[in-house]
């Protein structure tokens, strides 16, 4: 029983269009959710965050909306560039503030086309 | 500044035998995670200490994996006897009770034949 979930596993998007990757949770319990990039051979790093106090949070070329009553975020990033090619893992916690185990979805793997 | 450093980055091992990974956090951090990915699973959470204390440690899959933290710098999981389903890449994260954000070290990958 998959808490979060990403039903897609690939998404292929042409340059400078934009790139939407959905996320999809069941426990409404989950308080924090994030989402992290991940290149080949390492480790995912740290994109985006939202509490789930708020329904949208932007950084610079992305963007992640939270709708709670669908149990369901995305990410958005606009323009998309050719170094977003990726594999996307969306994560969720139970609370915020103190350390508590992520709870990842299976990712989906971004490719951007030029 | 260093990142999560774990090490080794690969390890080809056989089956039955003994398999320890190690990491280091990142100075200053206070909890400790590790996370095991797998295609069917996906990533997953293994174990986490906080202030190296092991705090949930439900997601250790076997009685054969163990972790340990003896200090705020380093800590070990090991696994004895391995076995070819243990094959996965381990990663390593840390971060410190004020924040959300874990950071990542690059990954073990296993290979138990």
């Amino acid at each position: 029983d998959q808490q979060v979930k990403q039903n897609s596993p690939s998404l292929s998007v042409q340059e400078g269009r934009i790139s939407i990757l959905n996320c999809d949770y069941t426990n409404s319990m989950f308080d924090y959710f994030l989402w992290y990039k991940k290149y080949p051979a390492e480790g995912p790093t740290f994109l985006i965050s939202i509490s789930s106090i708020k329904d949208k949070n932007e950084d610079g070329r992305f963007t992640v909306f939270l709708n709670k009553s669908a149990k369901h975020l995305s990410l958005h990033i606009v323009p998309s560039q050719p170094g977003d090619s990726a594999v996307y893992f969306c994560a969720a916690k139970f609370a915020v503030g103190g350390a508590d185990g992520l709870t990842f979805g299976k990712g989906t793997h971004l490719i951007i086309q030029p | 500044d260093a990142g999560v450093i774990q090490s080794p980055r690969h390890e080809v091992t056989e089956m039955g035998q003994e398999v320890t990974l190690r990491c280091k956090p990142i100075s200053g951090h206070n909890s400790l995670f590790w996370y095991r990915q797998t295609m069917m699973r996906g990533l997953e959470l293994l174990i986490y200490f906080n202030n190296n204390v092991p705090i949930d440690d439900s997601g250790m899959p076997e009685d054969r994996f163990s972790a340990k933290m003896p200090n705020a710098s380093f800590s070990t999981l090991k696994i004895q006897p391995s076995e070819p389903r243990d094959s996965a890449v381990y990663f390593c994260a840390s971060t410190t009770t004020e924040q959300e954000t874990q950071y990542f070290g690059p990954g073990t990958r296993l290979l138990v034949l």
